[in-house]
């Protein structure tokens, strides 16, 4: 099956650092990736869909600033956190794929700021 | 209203018990309905998914759907310890993204 590999799965970084983050299709190609943030005992909340090639389009109340997305080739979109603060701390969670049930999720990175 | 809505739990079961876990949603025209299966710290996995009204079974996992009632539904017969896990039901709305409950997390008791 579809493989979605991402990393790192955990980084911890200074308040006011930026942090990339990459999420790789590694036997298919893949024109779309999305990005999810998830916090404790929450939901997975859609930040921005990725377009290779293209600019990616966030969903409302999420800083595309702030969350930069570039869908360089068919098999990697990387998100970076930019001048990261605390309140950004949380679970960020990348798929791929295609089609209503053929979207893969990678095992997502635990983002603390400190 | 959230557009879809799912009790978090947590829910605690023994080993073998039948477990049911619900979702509610607010959008008649939904019709892709999917169960995720989440280990803690890990991503999403596809558990089920059913088109429209109705069941569909594999192995120990009945998923349902009540277009009627808005109401989708996760059954687990003789549950293991290994199906403790978050389970997120999602659906795919009409403008081609998956939106996803809350969650419910299970714990199977030994």
């Amino acid at each position: 099956g579809a493989v979605v590999s991402q990393h790192p799965s955990r980084v911890i970084c200074k308040s006011g650092t930026s942090v990339k983050i990459e999420c790789r299709s590694l036997d298919f190609q893949a024109t779309t990736m999305f990005w999810y943030r998830q916090f404790p005992k929450q939901s997975l909340m859609l930040m921005a869909t990725s377009n290779e090639g293209s600019k990616a389009t966030y969903e409302q109340g999420v800083e595309k600033d702030k969350f930069l997305i570039n869908h360089a080739s068919l098999t990697l979109s990387t998100l970076t956190v930019t001048s990261a603060h605390p309140e950004d701390s949380s679970f960020y969670i990348c798929s791929a794929g295609g089609g209503v049930y053929g979207y893969t999720f990678g095992s997502g990175t635990r983002l603390t700021v400190v | 209203q959230k557009e879809v809505e799912q009790d978090p739990g947590p829910l605690s079961v023994p080993e073998g018990a039948i477990v049911s876990l619900n979702c509610t949603y607010s959008n008649s025209a939904f019709q892709y309905f999917m169960w995720y299966r989440q280990y803690s710290r890990k991503g999403p996995e596809l558990l089920m998914y059913t088109y429209s009204s109705g069941n569909k079974e594999d192995g120990r996992f009945t998923a349902q759907v009540d277009k009627s009632s808005k109401y989708i539904s996760l059954f687990i017969r003789d549950s293991q310890p290994s199906d403790s896990a978050t389970y997120l039901c999602a659906i795919w709305s009409n403008t081609g993204k998956l939106i996803f409950g809350q969650g419910t997390t299970l714990q199977v008791k030994p």
